[in-house]
């Protein structure tokens, strides 16, 4: 199986500052990744696809990148919409395995 | 609108079998892939499966690959899992989700393992 490994596992973020999030694969996924976020109490919410794709409606401080094994993803300005928690998701090759996911609050 | 609605769940002891079934509405359910995905009480998600459009193919997790079959009814637009002899470790939320790149999820039915 292919592993996420993600980090951090928690961030503590002030309102308007740039943070990110990594995800290392033990092996090379060609981009096939992506980032979810999972606001508390409800289901997980696709914000980026193949590594640096935007999904339809979300937010432009959104961004990811990378290529290979490493990859990130980037919120770019802090707001308070944004605390949750964050996957990142492997589909290059089966099983599909997701990152332990980091979980997000203001400062 | 999209809509994924889970139901099935609730609290099983160990070694009983469960079927969960995931209704789909607001697009064409018959065009994709769907999968089923769990989320543990510690927040750890794991992909448990995939089913091709027809029906005519399935992936699973190696290790779920024995207990879980993963099936589904188009004209009903009904994602189905059923788990057999669960464990206490099965305890988690499970999520359906389907579309490009897992773009649509319900929102969850919460099965509970114990005695």
């Amino acid at each position: 199986d292919i592993q996420m490994t993600q980090s951090p596992a928690s961030l503590s973020a002030s309102l308007g500052e740039t943070i990110s999030i990594e995800c290392r694969a033990s092996e090379d996924i060609y981009s096939n990744l992506a980032w979810y976020q999972q606001k508390s109490g409800k289901s997980p919410q696709l914000l980026i696809y193949a590594a640096n794709r935007l999904q339809d409606g979300v937010p432009s401080r959104f961004s990811g990148s990378g290529s290979g094994t490493q990859y990130s993803l980037k919120i770019s300005g802090m707001q308070p919409e944004d605390e949750g928690d964050y996957f990142c998701l492997q589909g290059s090759k089966f099983p599909l395995t997701f990152g332990s996911g980091t979980k997000l609050e203001i400062k | 609108e999209v809509q994924l609605v889970e139901s099935g769940g609730g609290l099983v002891q160990p070694g009983a079998s469960l079927k969960l079934s995931c209704v789909a509405s607001g697009f064409t359910f018959s065009d994709y892939w769907m999968s089923w995905v769990r989320q543990t009480p510690g927040k750890t998600m794991e992909w448990i499966g995939d089913i091709k459009y027809d029906g005519s193919y399935t992936n699973y997790a190696p290790s779920l690959k024995n207990r879980f079959t993963i099936s589904r009814d188009n004209a009903k637009s009904t994602l189905y899992l059923q788990m057999s002899n669960v464990r206490s470790e099965d305890t988690a939320t499970y999520y359906c989700s389907g579309y490009n790149w897992f773009a649509y999820w319900g929102q969850g039915t919460l099965v509970t393992v114990s005695s």
